[in-house]
């Protein structure tokens, strides 16, 4: 079974330039979120959606930042303008009912 | 606030012997536990969990143990083996209604020593 995809892997861009990092989940699961990772802060949740609802976007750190779910099987987080400080791995994850989530492999954004 | 928190950083163990990761959490409401286990340049992938009713979980050489009145949790991992190098993370989870919230540590970096 496909587990959750994201693109791109890899991303190097300029400050002031929009980004846009994509999420498939895994089919059928009714939950998905995202994720940041730094050195400093470890693993952060940013948003999560439930039936494709955001329900907690506490952890969004600026207006920059934003996230979009359209359907069951496809969400973005963008951020417009980007800046160096928001270099991070971007996870993306999903989960059924229960309490497991499943993570995809992260998107590595380097903002210079 | 930082609720839930992995206070060593790294832990080097021989292979064959025990790894013992720990993990202290400070929020009362959470209800379920995880373990994740990650490599470098893959996403954290899921290991073993624990319910709060349960104050021990085994799964082949892991082992969760929960204790609630001291809100510590920790993984035990009989023998080690060099595979099982990679950063671990502990996780909590409160589960009320819609709103399901998963909070990691900060991790903790095992290296199994051939």
């Amino acid at each position: 079974d496909a587990g959750v995809i994201q693109s791109p892997r890899h991303e190097v861009t300029e400050m002031g330039q929009e980004v846009t990092l994509r999420c498939k989940p895994i089919s059928g699961h009714n939950s998905l979120f995202w994720y940041r990772q730094t050195m400093m802060r470890g693993l952060e949740l940013l948003i999560y959606f439930n039936n494709n609802v955001p329900i907690d976007d506490s952890g969004m750190p600026e207006d920059r930042f934003s996230a979009k779910m359209p359907n069951a099987s496809f969400s973005t987080l963008k951020i417009q303008p980007s800046e160096p400080r928001d270099s991070a791995v971007y996870f993306c994850a999903s989960k059924p009912t229960g309490n497991t989530i499943y993570f995809g492999e992260g998107s590595w954004l380097t903002v210079v | 606030d930082q609720q839930v928190k992995q206070n060593s950083p790294s832990l080097s163990v021989q292979e064959g012997r025990i790894s013992i990761l720990n993990c202290d959490y400070t929020n009362s409401m959470f209800d379920y536990f995880l373990w994740y286990k990650k490599y470098p340049a893959e996403g954290p992938t899921f290991l073993i969990s624990i319910s709060s009713i349960k104050d021990k979980n085994e799964d082949g050489r892991f082992t969760v143990f929960l204790n609630k009145s001291a809100k510590h949790l920790s993984l035990h991992i009989v023998p080690s083996q060099p595979g099982d190098s990679a950063v671990y993370f502990c996780a909590a989870s409160v589960y009320g209604g819609s709103n399901y919230k998963l909070t990691f540590g900060k991790g903790t970096l095992l290296t199994v020593n051939p």
